[in-house]
């Protein structure tokens, strides 16, 4: 079975800070994985996606997140918050490339960002 | 990316009310669509997949005669909320996989108050 854990319910950062969203994900089978932004009141974005490529992934917006297959984590970061940039951050995971086509949400992490 | 839109957005309706939400794949053909719920300051839960032309695969503990998914074309489904009661009010969401079947692409989302 498959799971995502986000360590961090909310996270808050100052406009021009580093954003770092952490992800763990769980998974017998080579996972695909993904970030999704949600603003409120609005479906989910999705801002980049993991499919056993290059581990390390560039998305929109600036944001990127790296593929550690020891450490079973796909962190999401961005260099420079933006007052834009506060939302509900969902990792999630599928199993895809075993011909799955569920995919797993993590509980989510909310985004602040102080001016 | 690929486009899914929802109607209606927002929907507030009497208890013991039936209630319809449609989902489009408005620039592909989607064989495979997803719903999900998701209540306040939470993730997004899967309910039910939903399979062109064939009957939709609920989630454990998703009540089939509640919550009825009809995916008659390669570009709608549905799903209609029979006797809502005000615990079913809540935040519905669809999605659809692209065309290669990695990602999927989520509608903006439909927002159920049961009175």
């Amino acid at each position: 079975a498959q799971s995502v854990t986000q360590l961090g319910s909310h996270v808050s950062v100052s406009e021009g800070a580093l954003v770092l969203l952490r992800c763990n994900y769980s998974s017998s089978v080579p996972p695909y994985l993904f970030w999704y932004v949600q603003y409120p009141n609005q479906g989910l974005q999705l801002l980049l996606k993991y499919t056993s490529a290059a581990t390390l992934v560039k998305g929109i917006n600036g944001f990127e997140a790296e593929f550690k297959k020891s450490e079973t984590s796909f962190h999401l970061t961005k260099p420079s918050a933006h007052m834009s940039d506060a939302a509900e951050y969902f990792c999630a995971v599928s199993d895809y490339y075993s011909g799955g086509d569920k995919v797993i949400f993590g509980p989510g992490t909310s985004l602040s960002v102080i001016p | 990316g690929a486009v899914v839109s929802q109607h209606p957005s927002w929907v507030i309706c009497k208890s013991g009310t039936s209630v319809k939400i449609e989902c489009r794949s408005l620039d592909f053909q989607a064989t495979t669509m997803f719903w999900y719920r998701q209540f306040p300051k939470q993730s997004l839960m899967l309910m039910a997949t939903s399979n062109e032309g064939s009957k939709a695969t609920y989630e454990q503990g998703v009540e089939k005669d509640k919550f009825l998914i009809n995916h008659a074309s390669l570009t709608l489904s549905t799903l209609t909320v029979t006797s809502a009661h005000p615990e079913d009010s809540s935040f519905y969401i669809c999605s659809a996989h692209d065309r290669q079947g990695e990602t999927q692409y989520f509608g903006p989302g439909t927002r159920l108050l049961v009175l």
